[in-house]
């Protein structure tokens, strides 16, 4: 089946360095990537939604200069947490979609990043 | 979006039936009604979804009610890995592929 790689799994840093989460469609070319955050005890909240080749859409809230997107190539997009802070600490989640944009096509979801900033 | 309710949590013995329900009274004519699991410290994971018939796979079956204003996802034999959080989600085809999730069900699974 489809997979989605997620990377890293888990990283730590200090407040105000930025973080790279990288997201990889394995098996199949992914045009659509969908970007997660996920808090303790919460559900998933969309952040932000890339196109290959364009730019990423933001939900309504989410800073988009500081929630950076790439999506560079069909298989692979980029969250970067810029200057990050101890409330950005949270589990970061991508899922892509393939290039068949039917109402049949499940979306597949990465193993999640556990950012934690101190 | 249409909105979907599910009870916070439910428990069931090892090895029988689990049905959890969910409710969505708004659901327009051109929405799927779709289910993902998600397990502790993972992503979700896509588990069945339909549109007025039920459904059934490998990982459990799907019955809508007749007016499609509920539905129930089926665990024909529960074990212990299949403690999750099930989220029911309403996505329609109009090529908005985005899911919005919403509090789900969180299925303790009882030895």
């Amino acid at each position: 089946g489809a997979v989605v790689s997620q990377h890293p799994s888990w990283v730590i840093c200090k407040s105000g360095t930025s973080v790279k989460i990288e997201c990889r469609s394995l098996d199949f070319q992914a045009t659509t990537m969908f970007w997660y955050r996920q808090f303790p005890k919460q559900s998933l909240m969309l952040m932000a939604t890339s196109n290959e080749g364009s730019k990423a859409t933001y939900e309504q809230g989410v800073e988009k200069d500081k929630f950076l997107i790439n999506h560079a190539s069909l298989t692979l997009s980029t969250l970067t947490v810029t200057s990050a802070h101890p409330e950005d600490s949270s589990f970061y989640i991508c899922s892509a979609s393939g290039r068949s944009k039917s109402y049949n096509s499940p979306l597949h979801f990465g193993n999640g990043t556990r950012l934690t900033v101190t | 979006d249409a909105k979907t309710t599910q009870p916070n949590s439910m428990e069931s013995n090892e090895e029988e039936p689990v049905h959890l329900p969910c409710n969505h009274s708004t659901i327009s004519g051109t929405d799927y009604i779709h289910w993902y699991r998600q397990l502790p410290s993972q992503g979700p994971e896509y588990v069945i979804h339909g549109l007025t018939s039920n459904v059934n796979n490998r990982m459990a079956s799907l019955a809508i009610a007749e007016d499609r204003k509920s539905s129930t996802l089926i665990l024909h034999r529960a074990t212990l890995r299949d403690a999750a959080v099930y989220y029911c989600i309403l996505r329609d085809d109009f090529g908005n592929e985005k899911l919005t999730f919403g509090t789900g069900t969180r299925l303790t699974i009882i030895p």
